[in-house]
């Protein structure tokens, strides 16, 4: 079993609406959690990190279940712009630094 | 400022040549990381430093994938000798250690290899 899994999609939106989706980790002892995005053929990019009572970046609102082992985010109003990757990321409390990233989930966002 | 920079940008090397990715950290980032991403595996972590000094390289796949940090503003990915199957793109990052959160990683542009 993957240490971080997500449903890749893609998820096809109409510009304006509302996407959401999740990805779960496997280690209980996680203790960082991020979500990255990455543009085809481009680096990844954080987006923003996650935190125990969620938060929200503008459009985008974060979300994590400790208890159920899942990280959620949500995009308002998608933009063209918005079209893209996003990458799951987790850090586990014993190693600093190492990250497990998850395969991703794309996001098309159309006109 | 000028972000990580990664060079170069693609390398196309037929099996069994030796391989130098190279990557600059941005200033004042201490720790360091290398990662390989393939559509099959995505993205994985092959080393990182911290302060220079090789942290953790468990990820790193077998003896002939080597990397060095001589000094806080570069770093060499080594691949000798290089075989199809390392043909990947891969990313040199950089953070803080301290006072931010791990997972605040900046990455570089990448080092597109194909081995012939």
């Amino acid at each position: 079993r993957k240490e971080v899994e997500q449903d890749p999609g893609p998820f096809n939106v109409p510009e304006g609406a509302t996407v959401a989706f999740n990805c779960t980790y496997s280690n209980s002892a996680s203790q960082s959690f991020f979500w990255y995005r990455q543009d085809c053929r481009k680096e990844p990019k954080l987006l923003m990190s996650v935190y125990s009572s969620g938060n929200e970046d503008g459009r985008f609102t974060a979300q994590l279940n400790r208890a159920s082992q899942y990280i959620s985010l949500l995009i308002r109003d998608s933009k063209l712009s918005d079209s893209a990757t996003y990458l799951c990321v987790v850090n586990p409390i014993d190693s600093w630094g190492k990250l497990q990233f998850g395969a991703g989930t794309q996001v098309v966002v159309t006109p | 400022d000028a972000g990580v920079i990664q060079s170069p940008r693609h390398e196309v090397t037929e099996m069994g040549q030796e391989v130098t990715l190279r990557c600059k950290p941005i200033s004042g980032h201490n720790s360091l990381f290398w990662y390989r991403q393939t559509m099959m595996r995505g993205l994985e972590l092959l080393i990182y430093f911290n302060n220079n000094v090789p942290i953790d390289d468990s990820g790193m796949p077998e003896d002939r994938f080597s990397a060095k940090m001589p000094n806080a503003s570069f770093s060499t990915l080594k691949i000798q000798p290089s075989e199809p199957r390392d043909s990947a793109v891969y990313f040199c990052a950089s953070s803080l250690s301290v006072g931010a959160r791990p997972g605040e990683q900046y990455f570089g542009p990448g080092t597109r290899l194909t081995v012939t």
